[in-house]
């Protein structure tokens, strides 16, 4: 079965400082991968989603992810983070093709503070 | 707005007894799937629909039933609820199965189990 990693469990910035959150992986096939965040009080939502061509995605509010299959990972990145960017973030993988079931990782906390 | 909805947002039941949650959609989405999600656990998939199609996880414990009575709804009923099972349920859909479909998520029940 996948495995899914963060390592960061809470991660706490100032306004303006660039963001790392790492993500791996464990299947050795191919994959979709995707970057969930979850704003307080809301409901799980896509940032960014890997299914083939460019390694780099570009997703929404100006976060990014770079797949590096020899390193199982993706990394969700933001140069310049904001306040309202505190959330939960979530990485997830599933199998290709035609796999349902989404494996994620157990989230980090992404606290900015002002 | 088209959406998932998940009723009730908290629920309280006591040990052994019945419970239902409730999950519908405007989305018109073939797929309907269940999360388990545990404090500071990665969500896990219980089960999901494919259409009429019940697909179920493994190692989804035979506690937990689901029901899809039509497009729009789906249940999760959990017979006899243990306090191991407390915790926030899930509810997504995506428009087709296949790996690269993106998930929408409903905001979640929160599951109290006294």
């Amino acid at each position: 079965a996948q495995s899914v990693s963060q390592h960061n469990h809470h991660v706490i910035l100032s306004e303006a400082a660039s963001l790392e959150l790492g993500c791996n992986y464990s299947y050795g096939g191919t994959v979709n991968l995707f970057w969930y965040v979850q704003y307080p009080g809301q409901h799980l939502q896509l940032l960014l989603k890997y299914f083939s061509g460019d390694p780099l995605v570009k997703g929404i509010k100006g976060f990014e992810a770079e797949f590096i299959k020899s390193k199982f990972s993706f990394n969700l990145r933001k140069p310049s983070v904001q306040w309202s960017d505190t959330a939960e973030y979530f990485c997830a993988v599933n199998e290709s093709p035609g796999a349902n079931n989404l494996f994620f990782g157990t989230g980090t906390r992404l606290t900015v503070i002002p | 707005d088209a959406m998932v909805i998940q009723n009730p947002r908290y629920q309280v039941t006591q040990f052994g007894k019945p419970v239902t949650l409730s999950c519908s959609q405007t989305l018109n989405h073939n797929v309907m799937y269940w999360y388990q999600q545990k404090s500071s656990q990665a969500p896990k998939l219980l089960f999901h629909y494919y259409d009429k199609d019940f697909n179920n996880e493994a190692d989804t414990p035979d506690n937990f039933q689901s029901r899809r009575p039509n497009t729009s709804f789906c249940f999760l009923d959990i017979r006899s609820p243990g306090l191991g099972d407390a915790a926030m349920y899930l509810c997504a859909t995506s428009r087709a199965g296949g790996a690269a479909a993106e998930q929408f998520f409903g905001p979640g029940t929160r599951l109290t189990v006294l």
